[in-house]
């Protein structure tokens, strides 16, 4: 049963400390996003990637956060420095055309 | 810009009885696909239904089914036979068909299924 995976499935963490959640998605999708979910803004992108090539990372701020795809197995979210706005559940999701599953998220709460 | 509107923010309903969830979209595009989620407590983020705007049928998957309405803009699910499992978080989902296929997604309906 094909699934996304993502690791860590929950992150606590100091302010000013680095994040990474990676993310592997379902082998033969070539669509890989990134989300995030809070209660205030519910559901939104933070970036996506079509066969590894990054497509759009406007949701991002970008002077801490970073996305890549160093190969098709693996997709990694970092956070430098975290701060407290940043804490929320991250998902991963990957897909082809009209479809895409979710990983099980990354609640990253930063204190 | 895409915009999906969920506009029952918590519904309730007995065991075994029909509730529908509503949604409505604003897009100028032609083809595009429609989703509605399921998150459960457990926030695994599950694809319940999916519509294609060129179809006119309406998609169907077991107990839940879509009233595809697409010169109203409208996308209801209706969830039959409701049972304990379905109490979740339910997120009406808007994607292009070509170019960008990011989803865009409602604040979402709490769902509570009542013994």
């Amino acid at each position: 049963d094909a699934r996304v995976t993502q690791t860590p499935r929950d992150k606590v963490t100091e302010m000013g400390q680095e994040v990474t959640m990676r993310c592997q998605p379902i082998l033969g999708h070539n669509t890989v996003f990134w989300y995030r979910q809070t209660m205030m803004q519910g559901l939104e992108l933070l970036a996506y990637f079509r066969n590894r090539a990054p497509l759009d990372d406007s949701g991002m701020p970008k002077d801490r956060f970073s996305a890549e795809m160093p190969d098709a197995t693996l997709a990694t979210l970092k956070i430098q420095p975290s701060e407290p706005r940043d804490s929320a559940v991250y998902f991963c999701a990957s897909g082809r055309v009209g479809e895409q599953f979710f990983g099980p998220g990354t609640r990253l709460t930063v204190l | 810009a895409q915009t999906v509107t969920q506009s029952q923010p918590e519904m309730s309903v007995q065991e075994a009885e029909t509730v529908t969830l509503s949604c409505t979209y604003d897009t100028s595009e032609s083809n595009y696909y429609l989703f509605w989620y399921k998150q459960p407590p457990s926030r695994q983020m599950i694809l319940v239904i999916r519509q294609e705007a060129y179809k006119q049928q309406n998609a169907t998957e077991n107990r839940f089914s879509v009233n595809f309405q697409k010169a109203a803009k409208s996308f209801s699910l209706k969830i039959s036979d409701s049972q304990l499992g379905d109490t979740a978080m339910y997120f009406c989902a808007f994607a292009n068909q070509g170019g960008s296929e990011k989803l865009v997604f409602g604040k979402g309906t709490k769902l509570t299924v009542n013994p």
